[in-house]
């Protein structure tokens, strides 16, 4: 089965920094890769993903780059805010069959420092 | 902000107790989900559902039970809560097809004394 891990655990970067998550998954049958930010008290809400077919999507501050070769994909959160501080969850899925469920990675915390 | 909602959101209730906790989305989805978040932050998938009257476990194995009667709910059920049980719950759900993007509720955060 699908295996996603998720580098570091906990980041701190001052604010204006730019933060970098990597995550690493193991079924190359995967072809679908949200990322999700927790805030303090609340669920996890998607922020950015991207498709196999894609090897990088920007949104704003936020972008994602897939590799599919050496499957991995990073999260790059440029210009910091204190409000970015949260826990970012990357996970994989084989989106396309009904059916299939989410693995997450294990979630890295970030704090925004300012 | 999806429309996905969780009941309570905080619980603290006493050893052997039964418990429901709910989840209710007006998206239409027919997939939801049930994790339970440990204080590690991981996420495990304890339950899913297809769509009405489907039911299935999920990675972690656990002691709740899930019906699906309706679409729009999917109740979570601890016969008798012990300690073990003391986590966040947090449900989801998704379109069957497509993007597969999951939605969240809040989270009910249970504690079992």
């Amino acid at each position: 089965g699908e295996n996603v891990e998720q580098h570091p655990s906990t980041l701190s970067v001052q604010e204006g920094d730019s933060a970098v998550i990597k995550c690493t998954y193991s079924d190359s049958a995967s072809n679908y890769f949200p990322w999700y930010k927790q805030e303090l008290g609340k669920g996890p809400q998607l922020i950015i993903d991207i498709r196999s077919n894609v090897g990088e999507k920007k949104d704003q501050r936020i972008a994602v780059t897939l590799n599919k070769t050496a499957k991995h994909f990073s999260l790059h959160i440029t210009e910091t805010q204190p409000e970015d501080s949260a826990v970012y969850f990357c996970a994989a899925s084989k989106g396309d069959n009904y059916g299939q469920n989410f693995v997450f990675g294990p979630g890295t915390r970030l704090s925004v420092l300012p | 902000e999806a429309d996905i909602y969780q009941t309570p959101r905080y619980l603290v209730i006493g050893t052997g107790k039964k418990i429901t906790l709910e989840c209710s989305q007006t998206m239409g989805h027919d997939k939801m989900y049930w994790y339970q978040q440990d204080p590690g932050m991981e996420l495990h998938l304890i339950h899913y559902s297809y769509g009405v009257n489907s039911t299935e476990k999920g990675d972690l194995s656990s002691e709740s039970t899930v019906s699906r009667i309706r679409t729009e709910h999917f109740p979570l059920t601890l016969e008798s809560a012990r300690p073990s049980h003391t986590s966040q719950y947090l449900c989801a759900s998704s379109e069957p097809i497509g993007p597969d993007t999951q939605y969240f509720g809040p989270g009910t955060r249970l504690t079992v004394l």
